[in-house]
């Protein structure tokens, strides 16, 4: 079964730059695109990047994706961080047998 | 403009089987490449993903749940009906019908909440 794993939580500063890993399991990363989605404490999830590393319009170019295929992983890359940055994201793709998967989902604090 | 909005009791009884129906617009759940799933979040929890439903009428359901989950569409109704057996307090949550289009991002409806107590 392809799976998908993120760190539980992450942490930084505002103006740093944050990384968030998403490892694939089970199967190729690279096979199906991976999406990240913001969500905020007691709101829906929103797109950030799809298809692997374009930006919805309206997401600040803060937020960039990549594709890893020697590590089988995904990364979601915020530079500049605000405080409304804060919030949990979630890594999402597909398997072969055209499954949705999520990611555990990634708690960013910027302090 | 794509919009998708859930419906459904907001609280069953143990035992009991949940029916939620996903009501959309500004797409076709006819079109190829297209389909509408359902997605659930506990409290303070993380995304599940439950069933989808494809154009072609295949469906797929999580592995896990499976046994207890039916997914099905009225394409002339733009409705995507969602349904649990068995309700238990720890199926509880949020939860959510999405678009897809061709392995891309979901696009998501505004979430039920439904609570499962006697």
């Amino acid at each position: 079964n392809f799976m998908l794993t993120q760190p539980h939580s992450v942490s930084e500063s505002p103006g740093k730059t944050v990384t968030i890993s998403c490892t694939g399991s089970g199967g190729s990363i690279a096979s199906n695109y991976v999406q990240w989605y913001q969500q905020r404490p007691g709101s829906v999830p929103t797109t950030v990047i799809y298809e692997d590393h374009d930006r919805p319009s309206g997401v600040p170019d803060r937020f960039s994706g990549s594709i890893d295929s020697s590590s089988n992983s995904a990364s979601l890359t915020i530079s500049g961080l605000k405080t409304e940055d804060e919030a949990d994201y979630y890594c999402q793709s597909y398997d072969t047998r055209d499954h949705v998967v999520f990611g555990g989902g990634t708690k960013l604090t910027v302090l | 403009q794509i919009t998708l909005k859930e419906s459904g009791p907001t609280l069953v009884k143990p035992t009991q089987t949940l029916t939620l129906t996903c009501t959309f617009s500004g797409f076709s759940l006819s079109t190829s490449g297209v389909g509408v799933g359902w997605i659930r979040q506990p409290p303070g929890k993380a995304l599940e993903w439950l069933a989808h439903i494809y154009w072609t009428d295949d469906k797929r359901y999580s592995p896990s749940l499976q046994s207890r989950i039916t997914i099905t569409k009225d394409t002339s109704k733009n409705q995507v009906v969602f349904k649990m057996t068995n309700m238990d307090p720890v199926d509880a949550g949020t939860y959510y019908c999405a678009r897809t289009y061709l392995y891309g991002d979901l696009v998501w409806g505004t979430g039920t909440t439904v609570t499962v107590a006697s």
